[in-house]
């Protein structure tokens, strides 16, 4: 079955570095997402990306968010400065479509410690 | 976007059967209601979906009444590896599909 891969699995980082979390889709989809969830609460929407442009953010995703899909693959999330309130589990997701039957597939996420 | 309202947790044994309720009585009439799984330190893991009545995967059942104002998740004979936190949603947000998530319903099963 096909999946969503991302890495690393857990990144180290100093507060104000900047960091990217790398995600690869499941081939045919065409809509991606990340989300985020800090230890012990809710799994958290930060933005769609259609088309090669961000089709919705939260308040969440501020400027020091950035989302690219650099080739035909790979879909990234940066965080230009990282704070410490940044620490938490990242999610990319991917799915076919955008009608409520289409299913988003996650990926294993990428644990993100600010320090 | 359907306010949903689920227990928080939920104890079970295995070999039980399992049903979560959750309540949407604002839910619309185009509106789905999806259930998502996650597991600890995992991404969430999309369960079963229904519009109404009873839809049934190898994995799970879920029961919708005619008025659509609540649903109930039915997972059969529960596992030790079933113990996850479930998630219902309902009226996803349309136009770029975004999953808003709540809190859940953790559930444990014990030996």
């Amino acid at each position: 079955e096909p999946e969503v891969t991302q890495t690393p699995s857990h990144q180290v980082t100093q507060m104000g570095q900047e960091v990217i979390l790398r995600c690869v889709p499941i081939s045919n989809h065409l809509y991606f997402y990340w989300y985020r969830q800090i230890l012990g609460q809710k799994v958290e929407f930060l933005v769609s990306f259609y088309n090669n442009e961000i089709s919705e953010k939260s308040e969440i995703f501020d400027d020091q968010f950035s989302v690219e899909r650099p080739d035909g693959s790979n879909f990234t999330l940066k965080i230009r400065s990282t704070k410490l309130e940044d620490s938490a589990m990242y999610f990319c997701a991917s799915s076919w479509g955008t009608l409520d039957e289409y299913e988003q597939y996650f990926g294993p996420g990428t644990r993100l410690t600010v320090t | 976007l359907a306010k949903t309202t689920q227990p928080i947790s939920m104890d079970s044994y295995e070999g039980q059967e399992v049903n979560i309720t959750c309540s949407h009585n604002n839910i619309a009439t185009n509106d789905y209601i999806t259930w998502y799984q996650q597991f600890p330190s995992q991404g969430p893991r999309f369960i079963i979906q229904g519009y109404k009545t009873k839809v049934t995967n190898e994995v799970a059942s879920l029961f919708i009444p005619a008025d659509r104002k609540s649903s109930t998740l039915s997972l059969p004979r529960v596992s030790l590896s079933d113990t996850a936190v479930y998630y219902c949603l309902v009226g996803l947000s349309g136009g770029y599909n975004k999953l808003i998530f709540g809190a859940g319903t953790r559930l444990a099963v014990h030996p």
